[in-house]
């Protein structure tokens, strides 16, 4: 079992749809959730960063974290055309743990 | 530079040859990490360097790889005697405070073995 789970889709939605993306993961030590976004061939930048358990909204973004459940997600308000991307999530134990475990991403089409 | 910057973009080569990417980090950033992402597949970490320390290669597949970084800048990672499955998008990062707050990506060396 990969320490970080993740389906890789593909999801397809029309544009203004709501997006919804989820990680489900194994270590309860991670306190660090991150979502990427990769647009294709182009390096995953960072699009959201969450400290422990809790809500973060970003514009049209937001990311939950539940960690009594181990489990992850983002959701993409008003999609557009321009949201279509690979989305990763990751995670850290934080501290002195420098490594990064990654989902296998999430395929996003969002249809004009 | 004002982000990662990897080099080449793109790279083919034949079986059983060597290759060498290049990285070169953010200005200041002090931690550099080496990725592999194939096809569906999530991000395999390679190797992380840190400041003067010795470096973390617990992600390197064989001994066919290796990484340097000169300078606490410019990293290289060369594969040897590559093999095709060795092909795959190779990704940079850096970042200033390890990993809590996410690293910075370049775009990556697509890398084809045939």
């Amino acid at each position: 079992q990969k320490e970080v789970e993740q389906d890789p889709g593909p999801l397809s939605v029309p544009e203004g749809a709501i997006v919804s993306l989820n990680c489900t993961y194994s270590n309860s030590a991670f306190q660090y959730f991150m979502w990427y976004r990769q647009y294709s061939r182009k390096g995953p930048e960072l699009l959201m960063y969450t400290y422990s358990s809790g809500n973060k909204e970003d514009g049209r973004f937001t990311a939950q974290v539940d960690k009594s459940s181990k489990y992850i997600s983002l959701f993409i308000r008003d999609s557009q055309p321009s949201d279509s991307a690979t989305y990763l999530c990751a995670m850290s134990a934080g501290n002195y743990d420098y490594k990064l475990s990654f989902g296998a991403g999430t395929t996003v089409t969002v249809r004009a | 530079g004002a982000g990662v910057s990897q080099s080449p973009s793109n790279k083919v080569t034949e079986k059983g040859k060597d290759v060498e990417l290049r990285c070169d980090p953010i200005s200041g950033h002090t931690a550099l990490y080496w990725y592999r992402q194939s096809l569906g597949q999530g991000l395999e970490f390679l190797i992380y360097f840190q400041g003067n320390s010795a470096p973390d290669k617990s992600g390197l597949p064989s001994d066919r790889f290796s990484a340097e970084r000169t300078g606490g800048s410019v990293s290289t990672l060369t594969i040897q005697r590559t093999q095709q499955e060795d092909s795959a998008v190779y990704l940079c990062a850096s970042s200033f405070l390890g990993a809590n707050y996410g690293y910075t990506f370049g775009s990556g060396t697509r890398l084809t073995v045939v």
